[in-house]
C-alpha cells in the first residue's frame, strides 16, 4: 500500500519554542493531506485539512496562527507549533489520500509525532 | 458526514471470529464504509472498504446489508496482535478533499 511518513518521530520541547512536523507522501503525490491530533485514550480530532498551493482549511477551534501549514509540493506537508505549551502535547498525525487505485480510495496515514512540551 | 456508532469496548478469546458492528444511519448515497485499525502510538491502519454486499481480503470482511444502514467486520480467528482501536468511517469516495472523521472507535482486547 502507499506509504506516508512523518518526522520526527517524537519531540521534547520547552515551553515557547516552535516544533516543525513533516508529513511525506513517499510513493505517491498528494494534492491534499490531512493533520489531525490524539490526546491519550481519545479519538483523532481533524485539525486541518492541507491543500497543496493554497492555504490550508482549518477545523473550527483550532488556531491558524498557532498550527502553521505548508503544503509546498506535491509530497510534503509541514505543521508548525507556534509558541508551544503543555496543554500542545499530544499525538500528530498526518493523513493524505489515494486516489482511484485497485478498486479503492482511501486516505493513508503517517506513523504520527508524539510531541512533549516541557 | 454521516456519524457512526460503535460500541466502545469488546473482549475475545484467542482464536475466535470477532464481529464488530458500526450503525451508520444517515448514509449516503456516495458515502463508501472504510474500517482503519490503530496501535497504541501509531497512525491508523486501512483494513478494508466497501460499499454494498460483501468485501474479502486477506486480513478481514465485511459485511453490508442492502440498507446500508450498519455494517460488520469480521475479524477471523485473532490473535493477540489484534488488540487494537478499530474504528469505523463512512466518507464520500468522489469529493478528494473530504477528509475522514473519526468516532471513538471499538477498542478490542484479545486475551489469550
Amino acid at each position: 500500500g502507499a506509504v506516508v511518513s512523518q518526522h520526527p518521530s517524537w519531540v521534547i520541547c520547552k515551553s515557547g519554542t516552535s516544533v516543525k512536523i513533516e508529513c511525506r507522501s513517499l510513493d505517491f503525490q498528494a494534492t491534499t493531506m490531512f493533520w489531525y491530533r490524539q490526546f491519550p485514550k481519545q479519538s483523532l480530532m481533524l485539525m486541518a485539512t492541507s491543500n497543496e498551493g493554497s492555504k490550508a482549511t482549518y477545523e473550527q477551534g483550532v488556531e491558524k496562527d498557532k498550527f502553521l501549514i505548508n503544503h509546498a509540493s506535491l509530497t510534503l506537508s509541514t505543521l508548525t507549533v507556534t509558541s508551544a505549551h503543555p496543554e500542545d502535547s499530544s499525538f500528530y498525525i498526518c493523513s493524505a489520500r489515494l486516489g482511484w487505485t485497485s478498486g479503492q480510495e482511501t486516505q493513508y496515514f503517517g506513523p504520527g509525532t508524539r510531541l512533549l512540551v516541557l | 458526514l454521516a456519524k457512526t456508532t460503535q460500541p466502545i469496548s469488546m473482549d475475545s478469546y484467542e482464536g475466535q471470529e470477532v464481529n464488530i458492528t458500526c450503525s451508520h444511519n444517515n448514509i449516503a448515497t456516495n458515502d463508501y464504509i472504510t474500517w482503519y485499525q490503530q496501535f497504541p502510538s501509531q497512525g491508523p491502519r486501512f483494513i478494508i472498504q466497501g460499499y454494498k454486499t460483501k468485501v474479502t481480503n486477506e486480513v478481514a470482511s465485511l459485511f453490508i446489508p442492502a440498507d446500508r444502514k450498519s455494517s460488520t467486520l469480521s475479524l477471523p480467528r485473532v490473535s493477540l496482535s489484534d488488540t487494537a482501536v478499530y474504528y469505523c468511517l463512512v466518507g464520500d469516495k468522489i469529493s478528494g478533499n473530504t477528509p475522514l472523521v473519526f468516532g471513538k472507535g471499538t477498542r478490542l482486547s484479545v486475551i489469550a
